[in-house]
């Protein structure tokens, strides 16, 4: 266990709807980064946060968005969902100046 | 911005005999250089990690060596084991960002 919570584990939607994932990160951690893993690809950098602020952007798409709360949870925003949207959205956080990532379980995200 | 290279994407080897997998990187800024292993259906989990002030780093089975002239780094997995079988991701670290390569399925052979 890793100590970084993700919810929900499995998400099946329809095209064109708009969904929410959650993340807690681990107790103490300030920086919460987000992926995505599509079928036989890397995991491709989307955003990180860290204590609230936006530190660092990846390929995000403008469909997508995200934040970091005060009490260090973040969702990521999926809109006008599209079936090349079906992958696997890792949240994953860090502490300070460690830069060791502990990845969440993952939500698998399918868009019919 | 910063993009990091994995070869190769697949890679099987006998029981008992190390395994090599390669990664490039493209800014000579980046610092910090992670490698996770992911197994089937899990998260990735680190493994080992180097610095840039630092050319190779060892643990037990496991070492990793970095040029950063070349930019290349490379992880060495030696006497293989069949848990070694997974999924292996190298990164690049650079102003909070950590980089992703696409990754190399490792197969260990019987």
């Amino acid at each position: 266990d890793s100590g970084v919570t993700q919810t929900p584990k499995h998400l099946i939607t329809a095209t064109g709807q708009r969904v929410t994932l959650r993340c807690s990160p681990r107790s103490g951690d300030l920086s919460v980064y987000w992926y995505q893993q599509s079928l036989d690809q890397g995991l491709q950098f989307l955003i990180q946060y860290y204590n609230g602020e936006e530190r660092a952007k990846g390929n995000i798409l403008e469909r997508f968005s995200a934040q970091q709360f005060p009490d260090l949870h973040s969702e990521l925003n999926l809109s006008s969902l599209e079936l090349g949207d079906s992958a696997l959205y890792f949240c994953a956080s860090s502490g300070y100046n460690t830069g060791e990532l502990f990845f969440g379980e993952g939500s698998r995200l399918t868009v019919l | 911005g910063e993009n990091v290279e994995q070869h190769p994407s697949t890679l099987s080897v006998q029981e008992g005999d190390s395994a090599v997998i390669k990664c490039t990187y493209s800014d000579s800024a980046s610092n910090y250089f992670p490698w996770y292993k992911q197994e089937l259906g899990k998260r990735p989990q680190l493994i080992i990690d180097i610095r840039s002030n630092v050319g190779e780093k060892k643990d037990q089975r496991i070492a990793v060596t970095l040029n950063k002239t070349a930019k290349h780094f490379s992880l060495h997995i030696t006497e293989t084991q069949p848990e070694d079988s997974a999924v292996y991701f190298c990164a690049a670290s650079l102003h909070d960002k950590i980089i992703f390569g696409k990754g190399t399925r490792l197969h260990i052979l019987p």
